[in-house]
């Protein structure tokens, strides 16, 4: 069975600053993705950013970027010059290939104070 | 074009009831996961519909069922409620099941169970 752990309830950063979210993963499988979700207040769940295990390149979308360790499983997104519209709940999550079954981590709760 | 919508919105229910929830996926989509998030358990996978079929489940008793009809809708369905049902329950549409496409989730139906 996969696992998803983030390590870090609560996070908080001044607004323009960087912050990177931790989440580390456990899957015997080769082939799957792996993803950021933030949750807003208001509830409605949005995609941040992907990755594909295949993929040794880490994916980058805007201010979002992540550090993709393969072998340690390992999964973190930093997000840099912070903005108060990026506090929300984060969560990270894995998918295997051809699964729409994804498991989720606890959520880091971040908070971007002005 | 419109998002994942999901009625009702919130819900209140007493004990021993039961409860349907609906999930409208975007247009053209054909597969509708729904997810169950609590404070204490976080976000778990309860099933998927793809093509009016259940293609995965989660770990959840019976009393929790679903369906998908042919324009995809998808409703799920709570029997006899317990306390520990009160939750967001979210779903998501994806276009389809055997590559990988991106979830959109819904808003949320807030079931508070009395």
């Amino acid at each position: 069975a996969q696992t998803v752990t983030q390590s870090q309830p609560e996070m908080s950063v001044q607004e323009a600053e960087t912050v990177t979210l931790s989440c580390t993963y456990d899957t015997s499988e080769n082939n799957y993705y792996l993803f950021w979700y933030k949750q807003p207040p208001s509830r409605q769940m949005i995609l941040v950013i992907r990755q594909e295990a295949y993929k040794q390149q880490n994916a980058t979308e805007n201010r979002f970027s992540v550090n993709f360790q393969k072998a340690a499983k390992s999964f973190s997104l930093k997000i840099s010059d912070s903005q108060l519209g990026d506090t929300a709940m984060y969560f990270c999550a894995f998918m295997k290939l051809g699964n729409n079954d994804m498991r989720f981590g606890a959520g880091t709760r971040l908070t971007v104070k002005p | 074009k419109a998002g994942v919508t999901q009625t009702p919105r919130y819900l209140i229910k007493t004990r021993g009831q039961q409860v349907t929830l609906s999930c409208s996926p975007i247009s053209g989509h054909r597969s509708v996961s729904w997810y169950q998030q609590t404070p204490g358990q976080g976000l778990q996978f309860l099933f998927e519909y793809f093509s009016e079929t259940q293609r995965n489940k989660g770990n959840f008793p019976g009393r929790f069922s679903g369906r998908q009809f042919s324009n995809s809708r998808s409703e799920m369905n709570v029997s006899t409620l317990e306390l520990g049902d009160s939750a967001l329950y979210l779903c998501a549409s994806s276009l389809q099941q055997v590559t990988y496409n991106e979830q959109f989730f819904g808003p949320g139906t807030r079931l508070t169970v009395l």
